[in-house]
Formats: C-alpha cells, sequence, structure tokens
C-alpha cells in the first residue's frame, strides 16, 4: 500500500534562513509526489511535484523539492524563509488516489 | 473567476439533519473530488468521479451520497447528520491521471450539534 509519512509536526525557522520540510514515502511502483501549501481557513494550493526527469523540482514561490529514490524522501526547502511562508504543508502520494501525509506547520519568526 | 467554488462556506446544524454541500469548477476538468479534514487536520479523500462516473468510494458510509449532474459539478448530500461528521470538507478538479495536480475550492466547515 502507498504512503506518505511527515515525520515533524512542526518546523520552526527565523525569517531568511534556509527552510526544509521532510518527506518520505513508499510506493511499489513508481511515486508520483507533491507538495501542497493550507493557509489559514483557506484550501490547499498546489507548490509543486514531481513525475519523471530531474530530481531537483522547482514551484511557486521559491520553493523546490529533491527527490531521492535511495532514501525515499521528497523534502520541501526554500532557502530564505519569509513570515508569510508560515502555513500548514502536505507531502502527497498520488497512486490511484491522493494520499496525503499528517501535515507539518511551519512557523517562520519575524 | 473562483476556479472550484463551494457553498455554503460554513454550515451548522442539527444531529439527524440532512444536509448538502454543492461544488462547481470552472477549469474544464474531467475529475472531481471530495476530501474530508477532521479536526486534528488528516485530509482523507472520500470519493472521486470522473466523467459524472464514481471511480473512488473509500468506505465512507452510505450516508454519504455524492453526485455528479454534469462534469463541473459534484455535489455531496448527507442524511442522517452525526456529531462525527463535524469537519471541514474539502472539493477538488484535476484533469485525469495520477500525473496532475488537483485545484481544490476554499472548503465547507460543517458543525452538527
Amino acid at each position: 500500500a502507498q504512503s506518505v509519512a511527515q515525520p515533524e509536526d512542526q518546523v520552526n525557522v527565523a525569517e531568511g534562513n534556509p527552510l526544509t520540510v521532510k518527506c518520505t514515502y513508499s510506493v511499489s511502483g513508481n511515486p508520483y509526489l507533491f507538495w501542497y501549501v493550507q493557509y489559514p481557513n483557506r484550501g490547499l494550493q498546489f507548490l509543486l511535484k514531481y513525475i519523471t526527469g530531474d530530481n531537483l523540482v522547482k514551484g511557486s514561490y521559491g520553493f523546490e523539492a529533491e527527490f531521492n529514490k535511495s532514501q525515499t524522501s521528497f523534502h520541501l526547502k526554500k532557502p530564505s524563509a519569509l513570515v508569510s511562508d508560515s502555513a500548514l504543508y502536505f507531502c502527497a502520494l498520488n497512486d490511484y488516489k491522493l494520499s496525503f501525509g499528517a501535515g507539518t506547520t511551519v512557523t517562520v519568526r519575524a | 473567476d473562483t476556479a472550484v467554488s463551494q457553498t455554503p462556506k460554513y454550515l451548522v446544524t442539527q444531529m439527524g439533519n440532512d444536509k448538502s454541500i454543492k461544488c462547481e469548477q470552472n477549469l474544464g476538468h474531467d475529475t472531481m473530488y471530495w476530501y474530508k479534514q477532521d479536526s486534528k487536520k488528516f485530509l482523507k479523500i472520500m470519493f472521486s468521479y470522473n466523467n459524472k462516473e464514481l471511480i473512488i468510494n473509500e468506505t465512507v458510509p452510505n450516508r454519504f451520497s455524492p453526485k455528479s449532474p454534469d462534469k463541473a459539478h459534484l455535489n455531496l448530500h448527507i442524511n442522517s447528520l452525526e456529531l462525527g461528521d463535524s469537519a471541514v470538507y474539502f472539493c477538488a478538479s484535476s484533469q485525469e491521471s495520477g500525473v496532475n495536480e488537483q485545484f481544490f475550492g476554499p472548503g465547507t466547515r460543517l458543525t452538527v450539534l
């Protein structure tokens, strides 16, 4: 069965510092991996996806993610975090349906 | 123009009542979904429709009945509401296939008293 795990419930960083949100996955075939962000009282917004090809994927708002097949990971990164990046981040894996991780709350302090 | 819209945004009702949530997308997508987000923010798919046909039904109680009158609409009707149905319900849409990202509506917060 497919699954994703986000090992950290919360990530706290200072503005201007690098931000990393971790995600690991388990799937029998080729993984289709996604990152979504949810701001308070809003729906989810798509950030980026890995389907195939280059392991470094660039997305919206300066975010990128690195697909690592040997470590079965797909960590989300941003070189310099902004206060406005504070939100709930979901990693997701699509086999025949989209399965979400539990979410990681990111707080960026000024 | 809102890509995926849901009505109502908030729904407060008594146990045992029947209620509906409507969803519309203007993106021309052929697949639509309903998700439930619980109080711990866990997100789980409930249903998926492709071209008005049900393709995913994730062991949801049969009190929940989705209806897709056309490709652009997917409504959710809930009978005999229970306290445990309180959650935020999200509609989403995408082009078919797992490689395409989904676009989410703003959510409907359902509170059952």
